[in-house]
């Protein structure tokens, strides 16, 4: 697609339920990456992958959050068991390759009561 | 560890007027620089990069920053702010050796003043 498109805008759930957000990547580019940005905050670095692989997942908080990407495009970052905590900004970036800048989605806003 | 620093949670500068955006970062290789800007509901926007060679890097929207290794700093620039430049900017440095992972600032939102 144009450009990096991530769903849905807006997600409310109550605490204990699961959540899974969904990003879609420019088309072609190889690496994608998942960042979440708490209120007032720059985005902090969660998970990469690299086509399906995922080289690195030493940003995710807890092993309630997890990620997939299982054909090397679209990916999934799924919460479990939400906390008010959670509540934040999850952004989706992709890029060409590891040495191409990132470019970035409009973001899903997860509120948790 | 890596860091970014903006100092300037808020800066406020009148239309015409000059801006510089000060950022900091802590880095032990040769950094990747980044300024994003994020419009209200918008996603992050890449204003420019330095990845090597020439410190002083033009991006889009008539900014500029400059690469001083010596200070470790990646100051914004702008020689004239139009109101539409109203939006909050972040600085990042990336992990050229974990991915190009991006560490991110803080922030610094910039109103402008008619």
């Amino acid at each position: 697609g144009a450009g990096v498109s991530q769903s849905p805008r807006y997600k409310v759930t109550k605490r204990g339920q699961d959540v899974t957000l969904r990003c879609d990547p420019i088309s072609s580019h190889a690496t994608l990456y998942w960042y979440q940005q708490a209120l007032g905050q720059g985005p902090e670095f969660l998970t990469y992958f690299n086509y399906e692989a995922q080289p690195d997942k030493s940003g995710l908080p807890s092993d309630r959050f997890s990620a997939e990407r299982p054909e090397g495009s679209i990916s999934t970052l799924t919460i479990q068991r939400t906390e008010q905590r959670d509540s934040a900004m999850y952004r989706c970036a992709s890029s060409q390759d590891l040495n191409q800048p990132q470019h970035f989605g409009d973001g899903t806003r997860l509120s948790i009561l | 560890a890596q860091s970014v620093t903006q100092p300037d949670i808020h800066i406020t500068v009148s239309e015409g007027a000059s801006l510089e955006l000060r950022c900091n970062y802590s880095y032990g290789a040769t950094p990747y620089l980044f300024w994003y800007v994020q419009s209200p509901g918008q996603g992050l926007q890449l204003l420019l990069k330095y990845f090597s060679g020439d410190t002083l890097v033009q991006g889009i929207k008539g900014f500029e920053a400059e690469f001083k290794r010596s200070q470790s700093s990646f100051n914004l620039r702008k020689p004239s702010v139009h109101w539409s430049d109203a939006a909050e900017y972040f600085c990042a440095v990336a992990h050229n050796n974990a991915g190009n992972m991006l560490t991110f600032g803080g922030g610094t939102r910039l109103m402008v003043k008619p």
